[in-house]
């Protein structure tokens, strides 16, 4: 089966540079994937790394460690907007060869303080 | 307009009630999902169909079911409503061709309150 584990919640201020670790446990890999939901909307797609390393999405970067089923959700010059929630998510394997469903970890709240 | 809708937005009703929430799409994707959200639980899924022949139970099952009409409408039913199940909604769409990423498109979400 899948497991995903992440902070329950962050804190930092405004400028700030905070990393929000998820570790995960799958039955075959398919890339980690990260979604941002701000309270009482809809989660977000952010990011996904399907490879080791970083990838940079302006203030976003993700970064994936295969080997150690660890990846990591890095956001810089903080703003009061990026106030939310972060889930990181796996693909399970499906059926055949047709890829399985998204499993989502609890989600990291994080907030910003001015 | 938006690529995903529910309806309702938001619903209050009574232990017992027979409920419907509506998901429709228009970005012609095959796969549909239904999540329930509670705070600190994250996003637990429901059903989720990959075709309109495809119907799958998630982690949290019991007490629903779908119904997958056509490739751009999927309803969640709770036959019997009980108050442990007020939570918030979410129906999300994913393109079966979109690769690894699978990423998924969610609606705005349905706010039930049973009382």
């Amino acid at each position: 089966g899948q497991s995903l584990e992440q902070p329950s919640e962050v804190t930092a201020v405004e400028g700030a540079i905070v990393q929000i670790n998820c570790t995960y446990q799958t039955s075959g890999f398919y890339g980690l994937s990260w979604y941002q939901q701000h309270d009482g909307g809809a989660p977000t797609f952010l990011s996904y790394n399907a490879l080791d390393g970083l990838e940079e999405t302006g203030r976003f970067s993700s970064f994936l460690s295969r080997s150690d089923s660890y990846g990591y959700l890095l956001l810089q010059e903080l703003q009061m907007k990026d106030s939310a929630s972060y889930f990181c998510a796996v693909r399970g394997g499906g059926r055949g060869s047709t890829l399985g469903r998204l499993y989502f970890g609890r989600g990291t709240q994080l907030t910003v303080w001015p | 307009d938006a690529d995903v809708t529910q309806t309702p937005r938001n619903r209050i009703t009574k232990t017992g009630k027979r409920i419907m929430l509506e998901c429709s799409q228009t970005k012609g994707h095959d796969r549909m999902y239904w999540y329930r959200q509670d705070p600190g639980l994250g996003l637990q899924l429901i059903y989720y169909s990959f075709d309109v022949k495809d119907i799958n139970k998630g982690e949290i099952s019991d007490g629903y079911s779908v119904s997958r009409q056509a490739q751009a409408k999927f309803s969640l039913s709770l036959e019997s409503a009980i108050p442990n199940q007020t939570a918030l909604y979410f129906c999300a769409t994913s393109d079966a061709a979109g690769g690894l990423t699978d990423t998924q498109y969610f609606g705005p979400g349905t706010r039930l309150t049973v009382l």
